[in-house]
């Protein structure tokens, strides 16, 4: 079983903390990714990771960076957070294949940190 | 713009009823993927199927079917005979290329539809 463990369920934070969110997989997957979940949102892309030291911006990646430094690890860096940072977090991994369609393999996904900034 | 629209929020529905979630893509690409995923109360989201965009076969899945046409960009999900398990959040997803080679392709997700089943 695919297993994509992060390291807390609910997390409250002050204003201006620097803040770090931990995910780590255990199936050898190229890919990690960190999405934020918004109700009337739905999933929105803030970082993903294809490699080790690799990182690419999604579509929300202000106010966030990333550090891929060992393949199983993805963490995701609020360097200042702020109220507008109060979310769900999902972090998510996928195995790269060869050929056209061995990117499109599906994601499998943590059970998410719910953070709070007070 | 929304790549991927479910248009229903919200659906309830009485156990045994069956019930579609609709979604509605839009790309431009002619090679992509689309995704249903399932996301319980619990909140850990669950793969329930991927279909390429050269496939549009219908596929069925013990009470779960989808069926995916390209002329509308549609890809709809149904449910028979729904039972209580299934209440959850549902969503479609969309995967299309992203320019980088041999990298991971995000998903563009809907809003996501939540259905209620009651007994």
């Amino acid at each position: 079983d695919v297993k994509v463990t992060q390291s807390s369920r609910y997390l409250v934070k002050r204003t201006g903390e620097k803040v770090f969110l931990e995910c780590v997989q255990d199936m050898d997957h190229e890919n990690m990714f960190w999405y934020r979940q918004d109700p009337g949102l739905g999933l929105r892309l803030i970082y993903f990771s294809y490699d080790v030291k690799m990182k690419e911006k999604g579509d929300i990646p202000e106010g966030y960076s990333v550090s891929r430094e060992k393949k199983e690890r993805f963490s995701l860096i609020l360097e200042s957070a702020s109220t507008n940072q109060t979310s769900m977090y999902l972090c998510a991994s996928s195995l790269w294949t060869s050929g056209v369609w061995g990117s499109y393999n599906e994601q499998f996904f943590g059970p998410g940190t719910r953070l709070t900034v007070l | 713009a929304q790549k991927v629209t479910q248009a229903q929020t919200e659906i309830s529905v009485v156990e045994k009823e069956d019930v579609t979630l609709d979604c509605v893509y839009e790309t431009r690409d002619t090679t992509y993927y689309l995704f249903w995923y399932k996301q319980p109360p619990s909140g850990e989201l669950v793969f329930l199927i991927r279909r390429n965009s050269f496939d549009e076969q219908n596929e069925i899945s013990g009470r779960y079917s989808w069926n995916f046409q390209k002329s509308t960009s549609s890809f709809n999900f149904t449910i028979t005979a729904s039972q209580v398990v299934d209440s959850a959040v549902y969503f479609c997803a969309l995967s299309e290329p992203n320019g980088l080679e041999n990298s991971g392709y995000a998903l563009n997700f809907g809003k996501g539809t939540s259905l209620l089943v009651t007994p």
